[in-house]
């Protein structure tokens, strides 16, 4: 069936950036999707990113589809103390409404 | 606009036990979803409603029941909690079902 698979960790000094991956095995995604939880939150969306598109760049974040390889990731430029979340990638198959969730990585942050 | 509200946000139950959690939304929006959230796993959808009036099987919907009561409400009952079922709740809600969706902050359920 459809998986989509990430890291639980990542750990990141304040300042670098961060990169966050997502493997995902359906080739059929319309849509795949960034969320963000703070403790104690519900989720909230970051960004998205169309399948037939290979990048977007928004402020700080950077989303790059790889769809060869069934790749996504999300990169967060100067990675600061409010960026401590767990991140959720996600992606929506063409044959249905639902969305495939992964784990989620929880993002640390070293001072 | 208050968004996604859920009540209540914490509730411990014994095994056999009955309770709904309630989730109301403000943004028009026709479509809502319930979902669970366990640790290392991602978000699994047990029911959702595309519209009022309809509801339909998510992933995971044995144990659970679902109401849409109005455009505003969904929601979502367990008739006899069972240990499996402790959990986060998490309600949310789309404009229509292609779409973006919002989160309520969650429901903690324990079930003892």
């Amino acid at each position: 069936g459809e998986d989509v698979e990430q890291s639980l960790f990542l750990s990141v000094r304040e300042g670098d950036s961060s990169v966050i991956n997502c493997t995902y095995t359906d080739s059929s995604s319309t849509y795949l999707y960034w969320y963000k939880q703070e403790p104690g939150a519900g989720l909230q969306l970051l960004t998205y990113i169309f399948s037939n598109m290979d990048m977007k760049q928004d402020q700080r974040l950077t989303v790059l589809l790889n769809k060869k390889d069934k790749h996504l990731s999300l990169r967060i430029a100067d990675t600061q103390t409010g960026d401590s979340a767990i991140y959720f990638c996600a992606e929506k198959l063409d044959s249905n409404y639902q969305l495939i969730w992964g784990a989620g990585t929880k993002l640390i942050i070293k001072p | 606009n208050a968004g996604v509200t859920q009540t209540p946000k914490f509730q411990v139950l014994k095994t056999g036990q009955s309770m709904t959690l309630q989730c109301a939304q403000d943004m028009n929006h026709n479509s809502m979803y319930w979902y669970r959230q366990d640790p290392g796993m991602g978000l699994r959808l047990i029911y959702y409603s595309a519209s009022e009036g309809t509801t339909d099987k998510g992933e995971v919907p044995n144990g659970y029941n679902v109401s849409r009561l109005n455009k505003r409400e969904f929601s979502l009952r367990l008739e006899s909690a069972a240990p499996s079922q402790t959990s986060v709740y998490f309600c949310a809600s789309s404009e229509v079902l292609e779409d973006e969706q919002f989160f309520g902050p969650g429901t903690r359920l324990t079930v003892l």
